[in-house]
């Protein structure tokens, strides 16, 4: 069956370091993945999406890249801050369904 | 615009009750997704809308559960009865589909708790 999965449940990093979450999937070939923010009692928020013929995205600190081979995608933030503390969560689509990940909870450390 | 509202943003039931959650997506978007999230199985879709017509409902657990769309402006979720292990927070979500792609916007989500 297919699958999504992030491999952290938590992450802890050093304000001004680079933070990378991973999400692989498995048993099947998405068109595009999706990443969003969750901060605690509100609903998830867009980030970014990257397409399957796309390497690499780029929005501000924020960079996604997206494997084929490897069947994963890396999420990375530059110069974390403690504002950046929150559970981010990939998806992966096809057609108009999206399946999300159980979300890494990142926790920047001032 | 307002974003996605929903309502109730809390609701404490007790179990056998009937519970109506509701959401308004965002104007113009003709995608509409209804998710549960809990700790044990994350984000799940339950049902999903395209220009108010039902597409697929395969994520609805049970029978006790339905969703209906009367118009581009307003959807329902219904759990009825409504048990215990139906406690979780539920999302709307609405899209506008380009390319086959959207991003979802969500919904602060109403918390569910069954007793």
């Amino acid at each position: 069956s297919q699958k999504i999965e992030q491999n952290s449940e938590a992450l802890n990093i050093q304000e001004g370091k680079t933070a990378t979450l991973t999400c692989n999937y498995t048993n099947y070939s998405p068109a595009y993945l999706q990443w969003y923010r969750q901060d605690p009692g509100r609903g998830p928020v867009f980030l970014l999406l990257i397409r399957e013929n796309e390497k690499e995205k780029r929005k501000e600190r924020l960079k996604v890249t997206f494997d084929t081979t490897l069947k994963q995608s890396l999420f990375h933030i530059t110069a974390s801050q403690p504002a950046d503390s929150a559970t981010y969560l990939c998806a992966s689509g096809s057609a108009r369904q999206l399946t999300f990940g159980s979300g890494t909870q990142l926790t920047v450390l001032p | 615009d307002a974003g996605v509202i929903q309502s109730p943003r809390h609701e404490v039931t007790e179990m056998g009750q009937e519970v109506t959650l509701r959401c308004k997506p965002i104007s113009g978007h003709d995608y509409l997704f209804w998710y549960r999230q809990t700790m044990m199985r994350g984000l799940e879709l339950l049902i999903y809308f395209n220009n108010n017509v039902p597409i697929d409902d395969s994520g609805m657990p049970e029978d006790r559960f339905s969703a209906k769309m009367p118009n581009a402006s307003f959807s329902t979720l219904k759990i009825q009865p409504s048990e215990p292990r139906d406690s979780a927070v539920y999302f709307c979500a609405s899209s506008r589909m380009t390319r086959n792609t959207g991003e979802l916007f969500f919904g602060e989500g109403s918390r569910l708790t069954v007793l």
